[in-house]
């Protein structure tokens, strides 16, 4: 059964500051990698995803996320954070294969943004 | 295109009691999912409907059912109410349509607090 672990909990960045949130998988074959932008009050909403291809991949508001096979990571990145990017991240595994799977989630990291 | 729909936003109920929350996908979304977010167990899945079909139920008790319609409006029922079901409950619908698991697209949730 597929996993994700978010190890961070709570970070806190400057605003315009870079910001690495990081997530670690445990799926036995090829995953289907998301991440999750969730503001307070709100559902969550797909920043990028990864299937194939290009392990760099381009998401929305300026996010980017690598995915590393080797690690089983798949950290989001952003070279310059904003006040409004203060936010719950939510890292999410789904399965490439035929089968009736959940995407699975990880705990999330909330980010707060300091002036 | 309009978004997940789910109704009521909010809602007080007291234990022992039923709930019913209801569930509008995106239009020509076939796949209805539906997670517990709580802040100790983050996003857990609960069941995900189908064609009308229940495809995958996650490991909550029988107290919680779901169903879906032929226009994929689905609904979830909560019966004999715990303290311990206060949530948000979000509800997420996909193009998916057979085997592998597809990106989400969640609706604001429904808050639902038991006293």
């Amino acid at each position: 059964a597929q996993s994700v672990t978010q190890p961070d909990i709570h970070i806190t960045v400057s605003e315009g500051a870079s910001l690495e949130l990081r997530c670690n998988y445990s799926y036995g074959a090829t995953p289907y990698l998301f991440w999750y932008v969730q503001s307070p009050g709100q559902g969550l909403q797909l920043l990028l995803k990864y299937f194939s291809g290009d392990t760099l991949v381009q998401g929305i508001k300026g996010f980017e996320a690598e995915f590393k096979r080797s690690q089983s990571s798949f950290n989001l990145r952003k070279p310059s954070v904003h006040w409004s990017d203060a936010a719950e991240y939510f890292c999410a595994v789904g399965a490439l294969q035929p089968g009736n799977t959940p995407l699975v989630f990880g705990k999330g990291t909330r980010l707060s943004v300091i002036a | 295109k309009a978004g997940v729909t789910q109704t009521p936003r909010y809602l007080i109920k007291t234990r022992g009691q039923q709930v019913t929350l209801s569930c509008s996908p995106i239009s020509g979304h076939r796949s209805v999912s539906w997670y517990q977010q709580t802040p100790g167990q983050g996003l857990q899945f609960l069941f995900e409907y189908f064609s009308e079909t229940q495809r995958n139920k996650g490991n909550f008790p029988g107290r919680f059912s779901g169903r879906q319609f032929s226009n994929s409006r689905s609904e979830m029922n909560v019966s004999t109410l715990e303290l311990g079901d206060s949530a948000l409950y979000l509800c997420a619908s996909s193009p998916r349509t057979s085997g592998y698991t597809g990106e989400l697209f969640f609706g604001e949730g429904s808050r639902l607090t038991v006293l």
